[in-house]
């Protein structure tokens, strides 16, 4: 079945600075891959997804690029806010069985 | 505004009791999901289901079981809890494959 490996576990950027945070897989027939925030204390929710059929994805300050010979997926977020501190979860979505596999999270912390 | 409901969001239950874990969903959502939650690990799949009186397994679905008799509620059951089984338990419905899963509030459920 699919696998996802996120990195890393944890990061820390001064406010202003961007973040990467970067997820393999590895079932070549994932062909969804969506990224989910969920703050302290609260419910995961989508913030941005990406399709195979395409590389690169960005809303204002949220980008998602896609590299589908390496089986790897990075999210972007730039000009960080301190609001931007949460876990981010990436997951993958096969074709093979239909699952919804999501990586370990990354908790993001925003330095003032 | 999809609404997804967990009926208790804290639990204290016995080693070996029977527990029950329910999740309603108001946007006639054809896709349910049971995650479980633990520090360092992300969340992994338990059981989904894609259709009443469907089920899947997920990648944790040992001691656990699920019910779906009806489209809007899915059931997770513990037949007899462990402590191992101590966690945050995440419903989480979708109306297509692709499309974002709104999850509910969770469950704390500690075994002891």
């Amino acid at each position: 079945g699919e696998n996802v490996e996120q990195h890393p576990s944890t990061l820390s950027v001064q406010e202003g600075d961007s973040a990467v945070i970067k997820c393999t897989y590895s079932d070549s027939a994932s062909n969804y891959f969506p990224w989910y925030k969920q703050e302290l204390g609260k419910r995961p929710q989508l913030i941005i997804d990406i399709r195979s059929n395409v590389g690169e994805k960005k809303d204002q300050r949220i980008a998602v690029t896609l590299n589908k010979t390496a089986k790897h997926f990075s999210l972007h977020i730039t000009e960080t806010q301190p609001e931007d501190s949460a876990v981010y979860f990436c997951a993958a979505i096969s074709n093979r069985d239909d699952k919804i596999i999501f990586g370990k999270g990354t908790r993001l912390h925003i330095l003032p | 505004d999809v609404k997804v409901t967990q009926s208790s969001r804290y639990l204290v239950k016995r080693t070996g009791e029977k527990v029950f874990l329910e999740c309603v969903q108001d946007m006639d959502h054809e896709n349910m999901f049971w995650y479980r939650q633990d520090p360092g690990l992300g969340l992994r799949l338990i059981y989904f289901s894609y259709d009443v009186k469907m089920k899947e397994k997920g990648d944790i679905p040992e001691g656990y079981s699920v019910s779906r008799e009806k489209k809007e509620r899915f059931s997770l059951i513990l037949e007899s809890a462990s402590t191992n089984q101590t966690s945050m338990y995440l419903c989480a419905s979708n109306g297509q494959k692709y499309s974002p899963l709104h999850f509910g509030n969770g469950t704390r459920l500690t075994v002891t």
